[in-house]
């Protein structure tokens, strides 16, 4: 059974740094895109990010330069390194794997609050 | 940026009911579109991919078309189990843009 769960969410204060674990388990891993997609309390999906299975990367206009999305293949593990956090990226971020450049699978969630 | 755009917002239905739910791109996506269904606190599922596709486990009322900009969505005969927010979702061109989401209630 293809599993993905995050973890690391957590109350950070404006500016400050955190970075997002998602576990994943019952697929080869290394051969999938994986992404992030958050949600606002009370708001829609809004894509963040995705990683190749080549490494390249892609960034939401609204994360770049400060987001960066990464993989261990070693660890089945994809991260979402995430500083200079705003009031606005407060949401559940979810882990999804990527069937074809659309999301197959999303891990339950993992929620960050930034405050002060 | 390709901007999706979800009508109705809101669509009150009856059990039993068809139901057809819109999604227009700004530009054209040819067929690059999923279909998400997303209950309250829970992750989002995919229902439909190459805008017509059914995934892996979706029952058979669910069925999606189009093409270019213009997509539906369309459920036979509601559940009560699909009282739910639908996204659609493109995936032509990065960034991968999702539409508002139409909300199925009662």
């Amino acid at each position: 059974e293809v599993q993905l769960v995050e973890s690391g969410g957590a109350l950070v204060q404006p500016g400050g740094s955190l970075r997002l674990s998602c576990a994943a388990s019952g697929f080869t891993f290394s051969t999938y895109a994986m992404s992030w997609v958050r949600q606002a309390p009370g708001k829609g999906l809004e894509w963040v990010s995705d990683i190749r299975a080549s490494s390249v990367t892609h960034y939401a206009d609204s994360v770049n330069g400060r987001f960066t999305i990464s993989r261990d293949n070693s660890k089945n593990t994809l991260y979402l390194q995430m500083s200079s956090l705003r009031a606005e990226d407060t949401a559940v971020y979810y882990c999804a794997k990527d069937g074809s450049f659309y999301m197959d699978v999303w891990g339950k969630g993992t929620t960050v609050t930034v405050s002060s | 940026e390709i901007v999706m755009t979800q009508s109705p917002a809101t669509l009150s239905v009856s059990p039993g009911e068809r139901v057809t739910l819109s999604c227009r791109a700004s530009q054209s996506v040819k067929s690059n579109l999923a279909w998400y269904q997303q209950k309250p606190g829970q992750a989002p599922r995919l229902l439909i991919y190459r805008a017509s596709t059914g995934a892996s486990g979706i029952p058979a009322r669910f069925s999606g078309s189009g093409s270019g900009t213009e997509f539906t969505l369309t459920i036979s005969s509601l559940q009560s189990e699909d009282f739910a927010v639908y996204y659609c979702q493109q995936y032509d061109n990065w960034p991968l843009t999702f539409g508002g989401g139409t909300k199925v209630e009662i």
